[in-house]
């Protein structure tokens, strides 16, 4: 089936500081990715959708120049959370859908725990 | 209002028994329902489908009534391995469009 890694599994870091995610579709190639945040007992939130080599679409709420996403190719999309502050700690989570044959089904990566110091 | 409503449990059962969890989502343009299972600290992952004509898979049992807007997922026999947060998920039109998720259903399996 299509798999879906994410990097790296979990992260800490120092409040100001900027984290990179990256999602990768190993073995399809990726059209359209999803980033969604999970916040403990909560549901997982859609935060932004992307299409390779096009802006992403983010959610009402969601400030896009905190959260930069780039898909500059059909197997990788990252996230960047810029000047991370303690509230960012979440667990953030990707999904991608691919071409023919992946097109109707998004397959989740396992995952990234941030948490900000 | 929630996009989509779960009853958040937890549900505590013993092995074997039958547990049913409701879900009720709010767009009536929605096209694809679907109930994911997800374990502690990690992702979703797809349990099945959910379509108008109910649908079964093995153990698991989903029904959906576009009528009332409402969807349900029943277990049988319950394993222990069930134990999880089952995540009532619906769909818009279009390979594109988001996934929308309850908060999920916590069902705790016990000897």
């Amino acid at each position: 089936g299509a798999v879906v890694s994410q990097h790296p599994s979990w992260v800490i870091c120092k409040s100001g500081t900027s984290v990179k995610i990256e999602c990768r579709s190993l073995d399809f190639q990726a059209t359209t990715m999803f980033w969604y945040r999970q916040f403990p007992k909560q549901s997982l939130m859609l935060m932004a959708t992307s299409n390779e080599g096009s802006k992403a679409t983010y959610e009402q709420g969601v400030e896009k120049d905190k959260f930069l996403i780039n898909h500059a190719s059909l197997t990788l999309s990252t996230l960047t959370v810029t000047s991370a502050h303690p509230e960012d700690s979440s667990f953030y989570i990707c999904s991608a859908t691919g071409t023919s044959g992946t097109t109707d089904t998004q397959y989740f990566g396992p995952g990234t725990r941030l948490t900000v110091l | 209002r929630k996009e989509v409503e779960q009853d958040p449990g937890p549900f505590n059962v013993p092995e074997g028994a039958t547990v049913a969890f409701n879900c009720t989502y709010s767009n009536s343009a929605s096209q694809s329902f679907f109930w994911y299972r997800q374990d502690c600290r990690k992702e979703p992952k797809l349990l099945m489908s959910v379509y108008s004509s109910g649908n079964e898979d093995g153990r698991f049992t989903a029904q959906l009534n576009r009528a009332s807007q409402y969807i349900s997922l029943l277990i049988r026999d319950s394993k222990l391995s069930d134990s999880a947060t089952y995540l009532c998920v619906v769909k818009g039109a279009g390979t594109a469009s988001k996934l929308t998720f309850g908060t999920g259903t916590r069902l705790q399996v016990t000897l």
